[in-house]
């Protein structure tokens, strides 16, 4: 079974400043795929991100980043120059390679203020 | 791509009355759905799987017989909240999965936009 921990309730930032999220994960498989989702406002979620555990590069897409570490087991993600429309609640979430399930964080709720 | 609907958007009933929440996947087939529930500033909670042209599988401690789930197509899947009361009152959230290509990317959930009921 997966289990996920989002340590971070709650961030507040000023715009244009950076900002990571940490999520650390258990997990007993040896293949898994972790998630990052994202929950603005209006309520449905937005697929970030799938890392296979097989994969330990690190990604950048535009001002996104992760970091990806299995010898710590987290998988954080950093925004770089936050936007106000980057506020929302934000979802780390394992998934076993045999399994369907993902498993939600408790999310962190991010608030950027201009 | 990958878009999924769901309608209602939010609905208000009655105590005792039964609600049906559909989930569509709009530009490809899904024999594979989820259906989550949240309640207010918590997390998503899997409450089941729902599988084209056979039973859902539910999640321990959701009710069967409360939560039916029919999945009647592969673009189509319903949950009803039967006899729903205010502890029922949530938003419920449905998610498809790629039923084609390479095997990571069928991992990934295409989430609909909810659905908010309301047992007054």
């Amino acid at each position: 079974a997966q289990k996920v921990t989002q340590a971070q309730t709650e961030i507040s930032v000023v715009e244009k400043e950076d900002v990571t999220l940490d999520c650390v994960y258990e997990t007993r498989d040896t293949t898994y795929y972790l998630f990052w989702y994202k929950q603005p406002p209006s309520g449905e979620l937005v697929f970030l991100i799938r890392r296979n555990s097989f994969d330990e590069q690190n990604e950048i897409s535009g001002r996104y980043s992760w970091n990806f570490q299995k010898s710590t087991s987290s998988f954080n993600f950093t925004i770089t120059a936050s936007q106000v429309v980057d506020s929302a609640v934000y979802f780390c979430a394992p998934m076993g390679a045999n399994t369907d399930k993902l498993i939600f964080g408790t999310g962190t709720r991010l608030q950027v203020f201009p | 791509g990958a878009v999924v609907s769901q309608h209602p958007s939010w609905v208000i009933c009655k105590s005792g009355t039964s609600v049906k929440i559909e989930c569509r996947s709009l530009d490809f087939q899904a024999t594979t759905m989820f259906w989550y529930r949240q309640f207010p500033k918590q997390s998503l909670m899997l409450m089941a799987t729902s599988n084209e042209g056979s039973k859902a599988t539910y999640e321990q401690g959701v009710e069967k017989d409360k939560f039916l789930i029919n999945h009647a197509s592969l673009t189509l899947s319903t949950l009803t909240v039967t006899s729903a009361h205010p502890e029922d009152s949530s938003f419920y959230i449905c998610s498809a999965r790629l039923d084609r290509g390479p095997l990571p990317n069928r991992r990934e959930q295409y989430f609909g936009p909810g659905t908010r009921l309301t047992v007054t």
